[in-house]
């Protein structure tokens, strides 16, 4: 089985809907990431947490809104989707304890928005 | 701030043929150094990370990065290059601090040639 889970894989929505992106993992790590990849930009940092009480902005935090339920689940949503943000959506472990930066990504969901 | 540049937006190259990914960074302090590999439809795989010691470090499928300092360079290598190398390559630093975040470059795509 994955270390880092996302659902859905594919999701098609309109305009003003809201939707949530799920993320769950298995490798026990304290710290989960969002990050969203459009082509010719990378990635970039939606938020971040370190625990369950600890949620930080990343780079590009307008529009979107996260939920830490658990050490494992880390939520991301879209109170009132737009056409650009229209994207690859990724999740993303690190510990601590082990290699501070060293990241672990789920498989993506790819998200469009008509 | 800290920075990655991926010169190089998309690379062809024949199989068995060598390859030479770059990878500046700007960074003031020693850096902590990544590069992933997404193979299409996939998330990012960790293929080598560089963070003291060694300037010349292994990873897996194959591949090798050195550290210069001097250049602020972090280039990806492999001396033959498979069909299944095809993918998107990022080069990435951490930012610094305890937070573990880390920046990533645009990206370079690899194609290659039967």
């Amino acid at each position: 089985d994955a270390d880092v889970t996302q659902t859905p894989r594919n999701r098609i929505t309109k305009t003003g809907k809201r939707i949530m992106l799920e993320c769950s993992q298995t490798k026990g790590h304290d710290r989960m990431y969002w990050y969203r990849q459009d082509p010719g930009l990378g990635l970039r940092l939606i938020y971040y947490s370190f625990d369950v009480k600890d949620i930080n902005k990343g780079e590009i935090s307008d529009g979107y809104s996260v939920s830490r339920q658990a050490q494992a689940k880390f939520s991301l949503s879209l109170e009132s989707a737009i056409p650009n943000q229209t994207a690859l959506y990724f999740c993303a472990t690190s510990d601590r304890t082990g290699g501070l930066y060293e990241q672990y990504f789920g498989p993506g969901t790819r998200l469009t928005v008509t | 701030a800290q920075s990655v540049t991926q010169p190089d937006i998309h690379i062809t190259v024949s199989e068995g043929a060598s390859l030479e990914l770059r990878c500046n960074y700007s960074y003031g302090a020693t850096p902590y150094l990544f590069w992933y590999v997404q193979s299409p439809g996939q998330g990012l795989q960790l293929l080598l990370k560089y963070f003291s010691g060694d300037t010349l470090v292994q990873g897996i499928k194959g591949f090798e990065a050195e550290f210069k300092r001097s250049q602020s360079s972090f280039n990806l290598r492999k001396p033959s290059v498979h069909w299944s190398d095809a993918a998107e390559y990022f080069c990435a630093v951490g930012n610094g601090g305890s937070q573990g975040n880390l920046i990533f470059g645009k990206g370079t795509k690899l194609s290659v040639k039967p």
